[in-house]
């Protein structure tokens, strides 16, 4: 199984300021056959289920604000919030989808300092 | 609008049987693979199983085959999970998550709201 850690398990930030989240797989996510990363980031509220924020690693889902960002490849990712808001607030999931059984990280907690 | 509504949470002693339901509404059903994600209280996310769209293939994590069985009816619309063995560890939220494609399993991206199994003597 391919295990997924994230770094750090919380974090405070300022309104306005920048918000990096880290995700490292225990083996590539990168298939070579079409140079995709299959990685994916989702975002859950209290008392929500997960929004899909970012899949194939960088790619947008539609509706998510641009200040969302996704980045990295191989074994090593970074979500990145780059100006805080207050609807941030969450925790933020790493999932690589590359192979079965499909894992997520142990998540991220983002708060307002 | 695209929905997935599951039902069928309840609590019920260890050793005992369950069955789960999610109804999927607003998309073509047979179209995508689909899977069960399950969230012990106060803890993360855990992938439990997940079908393809013909119902062709199935997946599951270690910690449930051979107690859980996931099927679907495309006539209704509807996953299933059927739960056998409960065990305590099994107590969480059970979302009903689309994976983005018909064959593999994929991102999820539309989930439901879930629906709470407790295992308690």
């Amino acid at each position: 199984d391919i295990v997924m850690t994230q770094s750090p398990d919380s974090l405070a930030v300022s309104l306005g300021e920048r918000a990096t989240i880290n995700c490292k797989s225990s083996q590539s996510v990168l298939a070579t056959s079409n140079n995709v990363n299959y990685l994916t980031w989702y975002q859950q509220k209290p008392g929500q289920p997960p929004k899909l924020l970012i899949h194939w690693a960088s790619t947008r889902e539609f509706g998510v604000p641009d200040r969302f960002s996704g980045s990295g490849s191989g074994t090593d990712f970074t979500l990145t919030i780059s100006s805080l808001q207050a609807e941030d607030v969450a925790v933020y999931y790493c999932q690589q989808y590359y192979s079965t059984p499909l894992t997520f990280g142990g998540g991220t907690r983002v708060e307002i300092k | 609008e695209v929905q997935l509504v599951e039902s069928g949470g309840a609590m019920v002693q260890p050793g005992g049987s369950l069955r789960l339901s999610c109804a999927a509404s607003g998309f073509t059903f047979s179209s995508y693979a689909m899977n069960w994600v399950r969230q012990a209280p106060g803890k993360g996310l855990e992938w439990v199983s997940g079908i393809r769209g013909g119902g062709d293939g199935t997946s599951y994590a270690d910690s449930v085959k051979g107690r859980f069985t996931i099927s679907r009816d495309n006539s209704e619309n509807t996953l299933f999970l059927q739960m056998n063995s409960l065990r305590g560890d099994d107590t969480a939220v059970y979302f009903c998550a689309r994976s983005s494609d018909l064959q593999y399993y994929y991102y999820m991206d539309v989930w439901g709201k879930g629906t709470t199994v407790t295992v308690s003597s």
